[in-house]
């Protein structure tokens, strides 16, 4: 069975720090890596996705990826009380098929 | 670019009646869009992938007479929850997938959602 594997959280951080949320994958044959962010009450909102070993940067956030150790990690740099939020990592098999989610990060970032 | 969305944003309807949602993506086109269900303080569900033209592929333990589906064009998918009862109340979002570059990479981008309560 495939599968996605977050730390539940929550995760605490001051304001201004880096936050490092992390995600394990346990099939292999994975193509496509993502992370969403979710508000409360809110649908997924797509802030990253990887498809190569290796980092991607955008803006504040760095996406990770590692095929051989089977993780993916996101860090969000200068962190803010507005990325309070969930944040879901999600694996894709083939290419425009279904998410694999893992059951998400809370992240609560302290003023 | 990339955006999803779902129509009604809420809805509360009496228990018995069926509701329809609509989800468009508005500035691409989606071969491919599907359906979650989230309660609260829980995981998103995939119910199904809907495929343009063709008959919706439904996850295990979801009733495909009860939730139907249908991509009638490449914009376009609905769901409409048939008979609808009290524990059928959920956030049901629906998310479409949109190529990515040259490479055959795809990402996927979520509608708004809707809130269906059911009395």
């Amino acid at each position: 069975q495939k599968e996605v594997e977050q730390n539940s959280g929550p995760l605490s951080v001051p304001e201004g720090a880096i936050a490092s949320l992390n995600c394990t994958y346990s099939d292999r044959g994975s193509q496509s890596f993502f992370w969403y962010r979710q508000y409360s009450g809110k649908s997924p909102e797509l802030i990253m996705s990887i498809y190569s070993n290796g980092d991607k940067e955008d803006g504040r956030f760095t996406a990770q990826l590692n095929k051989a150790s089977q993780y993916v990690s996101l860090l969000i740099r200068d962190s803010q009380p507005s990325d309070s939020a969930t944040y879901l990592c999600a694996v894709s098999y083939n290419q425009g098929g279904k998410l694999i989610f893992g059951q998400g990060t809370e992240l609560s970032v302290k003023p | 670019g990339a955006v999803v969305s779902q129509h009604p944003s809420w809805v509360i309807c009496k228990s018995g009646t069926s509701v329809k949602i609509e989800c468009r993506s508005l500035d691409f086109q989606a071969t491919t869009m599907f359906w979650y269900r989230q309660f609260p303080k829980q995981s998103l569900m995939l119910m199904a992938t809907s495929n343009e033209g063709s008959k919706a592929t439904y996850e295990q333990g979801v009733e495909k007479d009860k939730f139907l589906i249908n991509h009638a064009s490449l914009t376009l998918s609905t769901l409409t929850v048939t008979s609808a009862h009290p524990e059928d109340s959920s956030f049901y979002i629906c998310s479409a997938s949109r190529g990515v570059g040259t490479g055959g990479s795809y990402e996927q981008y979520f509608g708004p959602g809707t809130r269906l309560t059911v009395t």
